[in-house]
């Protein structure tokens, strides 16, 4: 069965840092991934998605993706924070067979001055 | 990407009543879904919403405490019956028009508390 781990339930950074939240997925073939962020009292934006290709994935807002086959993940990267990232960051995945996304259980980022 | 609206946005309900939240999007599009999402929880599926046919249910959930219409391609309803505390949750209307490559967007949410 289709799984998404994200191991950091909080994450805590400086303005102007880089910044890396981990994905980890189960899925038995090459799955189709998602970041989506939730900023508070809205709904989730798409920030980038992967199906196949290039590895490395751009986004919105200056977010990178990268898909590691071989580690099962698909961390996202932003190399310079602004305060206004200041979310919920939720990593998905979704199947080739069926229409869902199963999503992972959230990433807090917390942006400081 | 399509611009979804959910109405209500926000509401405060008393046990023992229902409401009802619409998503409308301002074109058509193949698939609608509905999600739960708890207080500091990560989003649950309730069901697909199924143009002209009965709604598909995830595990958990069920057509007499959460029932959906979808008319058409465009617009979908999602009932919470008989509220308890237990159903205070945002609920999220998606939408997904590629069938291959599972790209779903979000509408903003409805917050609901139940008191």
């Amino acid at each position: 069965a289709q799984s998404v781990t994200q191991p950091d339930i909080h994450i805590t950074v400086s303005e102007g840092a880089s910044l890396e939240l981990r994905c980890n997925y189960s899925y038995g073939a090459t799955p189709y991934l998602f970041w989506y962020v939730q900023s508070p009292g809205q709904g989730l934006q798409l920030l980038l998605k992967y199906f196949s290709g290039d590895t490395l994935v751009q986004g919105i807002k200056g977010f990178e993706a990268e898909f590691k086959r071989s580690q099962s993940s698909f961390n996202l990267r932003k190399p310079s924070v602004h305060w206004s990232d200041a979310a919920e960051y939720f990593c998905a995945v979704g199947s080739h067979n069926t229409d869902k996304l199963i999503f992972g259980t959230g990433t807090r980022l917390q942006v400081f001055p | 990407s399509a611009v979804i609206s959910q109405k209500p946005s926000r509401d405060i309900c008393q046990r023992g009543t229902s409401l009802t939240i619409q998503c409308q999007v301002d074109s058509q599009v193949t698939m609608m879904f509905w999600y739960r999402q708890q207080p500091g929880q990560s989003l649950t599926l309730i069901a697909t919403a199924n143009q002209g046919s009965e709604a598909t249910y995830e595990s958990g959930f069920v057509i007499d405490k959460f029932p959906i219409s979808r008319p058409n391609l465009t617009f979908s309803t999602l009932t919470v019956s008989n509220m308890s505390p237990e159903d205070s949750s945002i609920y999220l209307c998606s939408v997904g028009q590629d069938r291959s490559t599972d790209t779903q967007y979000f509408g903003p949410g409805t917050r609901l508390t139940v008191l």
